[in-house]
């Protein structure tokens, strides 16, 4: 079936380095693919998507890419800050409903 | 936009009781998600309704797990009886339909512990 393998965390870099990470899919299909993040005691808030191939999604200085080739999502960003600190949940929907993976934690520190 | 409300934020409740989660969609959305979340299997998709008929329920553990949606502008998730297991936290999210695509807005979660 469908789903979304994405890289174990936590992942713990300082304020303003370079951050990737790595989300791959298994789908039949041409799904949408989502990231999402989850901040302390929240719900998870919708970050970007892309709907089809080499779409790139941006959104608050993070991007990914949908590469159908290497069937991958990654997602980037040039230069953390603190306020980024969450978990970041890659997703794919081939129909109504959205598959998740299970989230990577990401803390940043000052 | 109130958004997405889920009530209680927080349950505790005793194993063997009963426990009755709820959730008011974002008016005009027609899609319901009822989501489980744990650090051991992260998020899961329980079931979910289009226009207040549930279309897909294999997500449900067994049977003390039930859910309704009598009205477009309310659910519940009921467990009865509740177990230790099934301590975790409850997400509800609505969407405009046909927009899995992205159109998902979540509640905060309910935190349920069972003891």
């Amino acid at each position: 079936g469908d789903s979304v393998t994405q890289m174990e965390g936590p992942v713990t870099l300082s304020e303003e380095a370079f951050l990737t990470i790595n989300c791959t899919y298994t789908a039949t299909g041409y799904p949408s693919l989502f990231w999402y993040v989850q901040y302390p005691g929240e719900g998870l808030q919708l970050l970007l998507k892309a709907t089809k191939a080499d779409d790139k999604g941006s959104n608050k200085g993070f991007e990914a890419t949908y590469r159908k080739e290497t069937t991958s999502f990654h997602l980037e960003k040039g230069s953390v800050q603190v306020s980024d600190s969450a978990v970041y949940f890659c997703a794919l929907s081939p129909n109504d409903k959205i598959i998740f993976g299970k989230g990577t934690r990401l803390h940043i520190l000052p | 936009d109130a958004g997405v409300i889920q009530s209680p934020r927080h349950e505790v409740t005793e194993m063997g009781q009963e426990v009755t989660l709820r959730c008011k969609p974002i008016s005009g959305h027609n899609s319901l998600f009822w989501y489980r979340q744990t650090m051991m299997r992260g998020l899961e998709l329980l079931i979910y309704f289009n226009n207040n008929v549930p279309i897909d329920d294999s997500g449900m553990p067994e049977d003390r797990f039930s859910a309704k949606m009598p009205n477009a502008s309310f659910s519940t998730l009921k467990i009865q009886p509740s177990e230790p297991r099934d301590s975790a936290v409850y997400f509800c999210a609505s969407s405009p339909r046909g927009q899995g695509i992205g159109g998902y807005t979540f509640g905060s979660g309910t935190r349920l512990t069972v003891v």
